[in-house]
């Protein structure tokens, strides 16, 4: 159990276009939703934290205008990279927890920038 | 403010033991995670301690003194495909939030 499904997986697009990913709960409603990335040889870096029906709460730094999310349901969160930049070229990882000390990640997607 | 420390690489022999240290300062605690993470993919769960002492799971390992902000990831047996990074993570009481350590990289030679 605790499956957590992110598409895609890959995605490469210009420069000022929007690229939607999704985060998926398959087998359990997820209470909250985090959203991370990720540069090469670093740790996570949370962006965001997002409670189904409410608000997302950003960290310092994240532009909520730029990284839009939104947590409709308790199994669906999306985050929009909107008119990126190759500086947003980066992995980024859902991660899905319904309040236990279950924390499910997505397998993560790889967003290049062109 | 929140830290956690571990450090950045160790290396270790195919069929040895190793220890990767975490320790933590952070204003809340509500329960402590150690992460498996291979190149290019998301972190795969390990193991989670809430009260101190020691938590075994076949050939990983997991320690907590909540006084002394410390754990540790033992690891018995290593094989090849343990070669990964091993991240540390402390709960935030308050918003289910995980703090990160920057990770461990742990290289296993034959």
């Amino acid at each position: 159990g605790a499956v957590v499904s992110q598409h895609p997986s890959r995605v490469i697009c210009k420069s000022g276009t929007s690229v939607k990913i999704e985060c998926r709960s398959l087998d359990f409603q997820a209470t909250t939703m985090f959203w991370y990335r990720q540069f090469p040889k670093q740790s996570l870096m949370l962006m965001a934290t997002s409670n189904e029906g409410s608000k997302a709460t950003y960290e310092q730094g994240v532009e909520k205008d730029k990284f839009l999310i939104n947590h409709a349901s308790l199994t669906l969160s999306t985050l929009t990279v909107t008119s990126a930049h190759p500086e947003d070229s980066s992995f980024y990882i859902c991660s899905a927890t319904r309040g236990e000390s279950v924390y499910t990640f997505g397998s993560g997607t790889r967003l290049t920038v062109v | 403010g929140q830290n956690i420390d571990q450090p950045t690489e160790m290396t270790a022999t195919e069929g040895a033991i190793v220890q990767i240290n975490c320790t933590y300062q952070t204003s809340g605690f509500n329960g402590l995670f150690w992460y498996q993470q291979h190149a290019g993919e998301a972190p795969t769960f390990l193991s989670y301690n809430v009260l101190d002492g020691l938590e075994e799971k076949g050939r990983f390992s997991s320690f907590l003194s909540r006084s002394k902000g410390y754990s540790y990831l033992l690891l018995k047996e290593l094989q090849m495909k343990d070669s990964a990074s091993y991240l540390c993570a402390v709960r935030d009481r308050s918003n289910y939030q995980l703090i990160w350590g920057a990770g461990t990289k742990l290289i296993i030679k034959p």
